[in-house]
């Protein structure tokens, strides 16, 4: 199945404790993007990359880091969380070049980070 | 920013089509409509989209006006289950997907 694997779904973490969260895809698409989610204020974009080794900010990449050394793979690390990164985070992939593809953006099922 | 205007919000009974209504004025000529529904804390699903012609699926039909500017989302036939907040976003490969707010669409029994 194509899909877009996010982990963990929850996470509760403390102020200034390192974390990851994976996002992998199967789909063999060049672009993922990770975006956060608050109430009142929609879907923002963090960072994104277009291909391997290629990754660029989005709106708030304040606090964040990505990496895309494999294709598949695109984690977010939180270096140093702070409360303002308690959010909903999603992970999302799609074909990058040339006309969109069918479905566009596929999306993980979702990452809920309180940091505390 | 968001290049597309959605009303925040409608109700729509079961089992009668639901409308959802879309304005993007400033549509360029590569971009495609793109429909999105967010059901609860999910992660976006991808209903349909077009460039310029109708279009249907197993999920909807997106009717887009003859100038672009405009376009129309239809649940022929609402279900509970179709409670959401759905999406229309302009976009190109390889371009930022952009959300806006969208429309909370609430089906009533």
């Amino acid at each position: 199945e194509a899909q877009v694997t996010q982990n963990p779904r929850y996470l509760i973490t403390v102020t200034g404790k390192k974390l990851t969260v994976t996002c992998s895809q199967n789909m063999n698409h060049e672009y993922m993007s990770w975006y956060r989610q608050d109430p009142g204020l929609g879907l923002r974009q963090i960072y994104y990359s277009m291909n391997v080794e290629v990754t660029d900010k989005g709106d708030v990449p304040e606090g964040y880091k990505v990496s895309r050394k494999e294709k598949r793979n695109f984690p977010l690390i939180l270096e140093s969380p702070s409360p303002n990164q308690t959010s909903l985070y999603f992970c999302a992939s799609s074909r990058a070049s040339g006309r969109p593809s069918g479905d566009g953006y596929t999306f993980g099922s979702g990452t809920r980070l309180t940091v505390v | 920013d968001a290049k597309t205007t959605q009303p925040p919000s409608m109700d729509c009974a079961e089992g009668r089509a639901a409308n959802l209504p879309c304005n993007h004025s400033t549509i360029s000529g590569n971009e495609y409509v793109y429909w999105y529904r967010q059901i609860h804390s999910q992660g976006p699903q991808y209903i349909i989209h077009g460039l310029k012609n109708n279009e249907t699926n197993e999920m909807a039909s997106l009717i887009i006006t003859e100038d672009r500017k405009s376009s129309t989302l239809i649940l022929p036939h609402a279900t509970l289950r179709d409670t959401a907040v759905y999406y229309c976003i302009v976009w190109a490969a390889g371009n930022k997907l952009t959300f806006g707010g969208g429309t909370r669409v609430l089906v009533k029994p």
